[in-house]
């Protein structure tokens, strides 16, 4: 069976630093894996997504992740943290059956 | 082309009354997925839906919960004499096929 989790349930950073979120992922084949934002009271937005392509994936608003199957991580960065990227985040694993396994979600907090 | 749309966004319930929560997907989109989330909680998949069948409802409760996706107009998520544990933010996703899902922005059931 396929399970997400993700290692911080909370994490603060001063604006231009930089953002990591990490995500570890557990299953019995090559996975698709998605982060997804929400913000306060607003619906998701897909961030970006892996799919067995390139390992290094470029998602919108300056965030990338790498999927390490060594690993079993696909951890989501940011070189400079913005305001804008308070909101929380979430890991998801796609199963067989394309239900999507969703992680705990990480409260990303930026400070001024 | 617009996203997907879920309607009414906030919904008032008393203990005993019904709850209809209705989900229209993406243009061209076939597939919808019907996620609850709880307060602090990543989204739990509920069931999955093509137009007329019900794909996968394992992670649906056997009771007071029932999905449609008719072959014409929304979907409809229907929860029968709520109860205070029902309140929570449901989320439909649409897809055409395979693991990427758009969300909409969600209903939030609130059962007084």
């Amino acid at each position: 069976a396929q399970s997400v989790t993700q290692l911080d349930s909370h994490v603060s950073v001063s604006e231009g630093t930089p953002v990591l979120l990490r995500c570890n992922y557990s299953s019995s084949y090559s996975p698709s894996l998605f982060w997804y934002v929400q913000h306060p009271n607003k619906g998701l937005q897909l961030l970006l997504k892996y799919t067995s392509a390139a390992t290094l994936v470029k998602g919108i608003n300056g965030f990338e992740a790498e999927f390490k199957k060594s690993e079993t991580s696909f951890h989501l960065t940011k070189p400079s943290a913005h305001m804008s990227d308070a909101a929380e985040y979430f890991c998801v694993v796609s199963d067989l059956n394309y239900q999507l396994i969703w992680g705990a979600g990480t409260k990303l907090i930026i400070k001024p | 082309n617009a996203g997907v749309m879920q309607n009414p966004r906030h919904l008032v319930r008393r203990r005993g009354q019904e709850a209809r929560l209705r989900c229209s997907p993406m243009k061209g989109h076939s597939h919808v997925y019907w996620y609850r989330q709880l307060p602090e909680e990543g989204l739990k998949f509920m069931v999955y839906l093509q137009k007329e069948n019900i794909i996968d409802e394992s992670g649906m409760p056997k009771e007071r919960f029932s999905a449609e996706f008719p072959k014409e107009g929304p979907s409809i998520l229907r929860i029968q004499q709520v109860v205070r544990g029902d309140s929570a933010a449901y989320f439909c996703a649409s897809s055409r096929a395979g693991p990427e899902q758009y969300f909409g922005p969600g209903t939030r059931l609130t059962v007084t």
